[in-house]
């Protein structure tokens, strides 16, 4: 059973990084089947893809936030990261984790709300 | 820029069939997109209910069907329940590892 479970800070100032860690279990972030996505949701507003990585950390990203988003992997601890730099109100959202597989979402993680605000 | 467009919302009589779409503004939907659809109820994680255009997720039931009508990636949905009132989201893979959400829409079972 594959559970993804996203952590970090809840509050972020503008002009600042948000820093957000999903942590795998069930799965190795080692596998080469899936990729390993960050999507987010402003509050009220629909479902945002920002982009993922993959075993061999290779990236892809959302061309709106390719500018300002790192997404990186750790694979000692089984866990992938998202970073995204220079933050304003508008990037106030649910940030989930999820598991790509076959072009599409088959695992996500329960979400966390981060608030950009001084 | 290349926009995923869905229904912000339908609304459908209990036991009746509803079909919500998926467009591009520019061009049309294929097999080649993949299109999956997701359900969502306020404050949780969405939910797969198809991939690669018609595969139900594991224990979605076959009320839930996916398709491609004309130039649109399609969900539709028979003998509609009340439990089935949520949002809907479709996702298109664009290519070079590029995936689009639609704006989702809004299911009112009524």
């Amino acid at each position: 059973q594959v559970q993804m479970q996203e952590s970090g800070p809840g509050l972020v100032k503008p002009s600042e990084t948000l820093s957000l860690t999903c942590a795998v279990s069930g799965d190795s972030v080692s596998s080469a089947s899936y990729y390993w996505s960050w999507i987010r949701q402003p509050p009220g507003k629909g479902l945002e893809w920002i982009g993922y990585i993959y075993y061999s950390e290779s990236t892809s990203y959302n061309p709106s936030l390719k500018s300002r988003v790192t997404i990186s992997v750790d694979t000692s601890k089984n866990q992938f990261s998202l970073r995204l730099r220079s933050v304003t109100a508008a990037d106030t959202a649910v940030y989930y984790c999820a598991r790509e597989s076959a072009y599409s979402f088959d695992h996500w993680g329960q979400g966390t709300l981060v608030t950009v605000s001084s | 820029q290349t926009v995923v467009t869905q229904e912000p919302s339908f609304s459908v009589s209990p036991g009746g069939t509803v079909t919500l779409t998926c467009a591009l503004t520019s061009g049309s939907v294929s097999t080649s997109n993949y299109p999956s659809w997701y359900q969502q109820t306020p404050g949780q994680a969405p939910r797969t209910l198809i991939y690669s255009t018609n595969i139900r997720s594991s224990g979605v039931p076959d009320r839930f069907s996916g398709s491609i009508l004309g130039n649109k990636a399609a969900l539709t949905i028979t003998g509609a329940r009340a439990d089935d009132e949520s949002d809907y989201y479709c996702v298109l893979y664009m290519g070079s590892g590029i995936s689009v959400f639609g704006g989702g829409t809004k299911l009112t079972v009524l």
